[in-house]
């Protein structure tokens, strides 16, 4: 089983719909991440959240909006998307910088359709 | 800037072949690490190596085993004996330490179909 968890799923919704994703670790991991996938496509950076605070902004559209509320907890607010974001959204997480050597722990993923 | 390039998109394999799937990179970087993850249908990527840039020792893992040249900046990866839960897309993976924080970037990845 993943040490990663992510919600929902599955998720469904319109251009004018406001939602989230979520993603939560327990391994006492300081980085979280995360990616966007695209079918028969490999993963893309989109933020990186270290010690609780954005380090890296991949120039993601700002429909897509990050938080970190705590070190366990990793959201993705979603606003005002278009259907080329429909995606497998996937989030990670590492040791932190300085502290590890990069390896990534990744959920599930939430696969998100814009209608 | 980073780059990683897995040149095979599809490989098509018998059960118990032997397969070996590229990877290539390119970095600016002297300290950097290498990954490979296996992406199975349910989607999770599942970390199967890590190398360090320092350390261009093979590594065998059971049936798993991946070989690392710093001169021609590769990082192959080789199953033998294939079956058919290998079966998945494959990624070899680049990570260098940014100011903030561990920026990882994917190759495009290799289908891996392993037929009974």
């Amino acid at each position: 089983d993943t040490e990663v968890t992510q919600t929902p799923k599955h998720l469904v919704m319109g251009m004018t719909n406001k939602k989230s994703l979520k993603c939560e670790q327990h391994m006492g991991h300081r980085a979280m991440y995360w990616y966007k996938q695209k079918a028969k496509k490999p993963p893309e950076l989109m933020f990186v959240y270290s010690y609780e605070k954005l380090s890296i902004n991949e120039s993601v559209p700002s429909r897509f909006s990050p938080e970190c509320p705590n070190s366990s907890l990793l959201n993705l607010h979603l606003h005002a998307l278009q259907p080329e974001d429909s995606a497998l959204y996937l989030c990670a997480s590492s040791q932190g910088a300085n502290l590890n050597t990069g390896e990534l722990f990744f959920g599930e993923g939430s696969r998100l359709t814009v209608l | 800037a980073q780059k990683v390039t897995q040149a095979q998109t599809e490989i098509s394999v018998v059960e118990k072949e032997d397969v070996t799937l590229d990877c290539v990179y390119e970095t600016r970087d002297t300290t950097y690490y290498l990954f490979w993850y296996k992406q199975p249908p349910s989607g999770e990527l599942v970390f199967l190596i890590r190398r360090n840039s320092f350390d261009e020792q093979n590594e065998i893992s059971g049936r798993y085993s991946w070989n690392f040249q710093k001169s021609t900046s590769s990082f192959n990866f080789t199953i033998t004996a294939s079956q058919v839960v290998d079966s998945a897309v494959y990624f070899c993976a680049l990570s260098e330490l940014n100011t903030g924080g561990f920026k990882t970037i994917f190759g495009a990845g290799t289908r891996l179909f392993v037929k009974a």
